[in-house]
């Protein structure tokens, strides 16, 4: 079975530091994996994905993530962070045929100025 | 915008009773997903339509159903609600039924508060 964990609930950073939101995922084949963002009152955006390409992934508004297979981890990072970034992110792994989305259960994060 | 469109955007009603989320996907999109967020279990896939058939079902519920007309938009019917069913229901969708190229556009959602 897949699962995703989110390994924080909440994390809060200044303005201009860097911004680490942890992700491990359990999957019995190799995954796609993916970052989205929920902005308040929003939807979903995509901020970045692995398919089994290149293992450091860059995505959106600075965000860069790293697959790492023999730590079975997904950790997103941004170098600095931004008062716009204040948001929900929610890691994702899907399932073998692609067509199941497992989300974790959201890493909210607070940006201090 | 994802170019995701859903219909209404907020939703009251009492339980009991009957209620349609419409779904149109992105221009192309073949797959449509329904997903229910709520406080208490998160994001839950519920079901999955690619050109007009069932392609994968997820935590979905006897008194939920959904289905995709010719023109891919999509519906998703809840009956017989109660209060546990108040939730943000999303919608996405994607070009493919599976492979690696798989990224979901998401809409802005319907919120159901059932009373």
């Amino acid at each position: 079975a897949q699962s995703v964990t989110q390994l924080d609930s909440h994390v809060s950073v200044s303005e201009g530091t860097p911004v680490l939101l942890r992700c491990n995922y359990s999957s019995s084949y190799s995954p796609s994996l993916f970052w989205y963002v929920q902005h308040p009152n929003k939807g979903l955006q995509l901020l970045l994905k692995y398919t089994s390409a290149a293992t450091l992934v860059k995505g959106i508004n600075g965000f860069e993530a790293e697959f790492k297979k023999s730590e079975t981890s997904f950790h997103l990072t941004k170098p600095s962070a931004h008062m716009s970034d204040a948001a929900e992110y929610f890691c994702v792994v899907t399932s073998n045929t692609g067509n199941q989305f497992y989300f974790g259960t959201g890493t909210s994060l607070t940006v201090i100025p | 915008d994802s170019g995701v469109t859903q219909t209404p955007k907020h939703l009251i009603t009492a339980t009991g009773q009957r209620v349609t989320l419409r779904c149109s996907p992105r221009s192309g999109d073949l797959s449509v997903y329904w997903y229910q967020q709520s406080l208490d279990q998160g994001l839950q896939f519920l079901i999955q339509y690619y050109n007009g058939e069932e392609r994968a079902k997820g935590n979905i519920l006897e008194r939920f159903s959904a289905q995709q007309f010719p023109d891919l938009h999509s519906e998703l019917n809840l009956s017989s609600l109660e209060l546990g069913d108040s939730a943000l229901y999303f919608c996405a969708s994607s070009v493919v039924s599976r492979g690696d190229y798989n990224e979901q556009f998401f809409g802005p959602g319907t919120r159901l508060t059932v009373l």
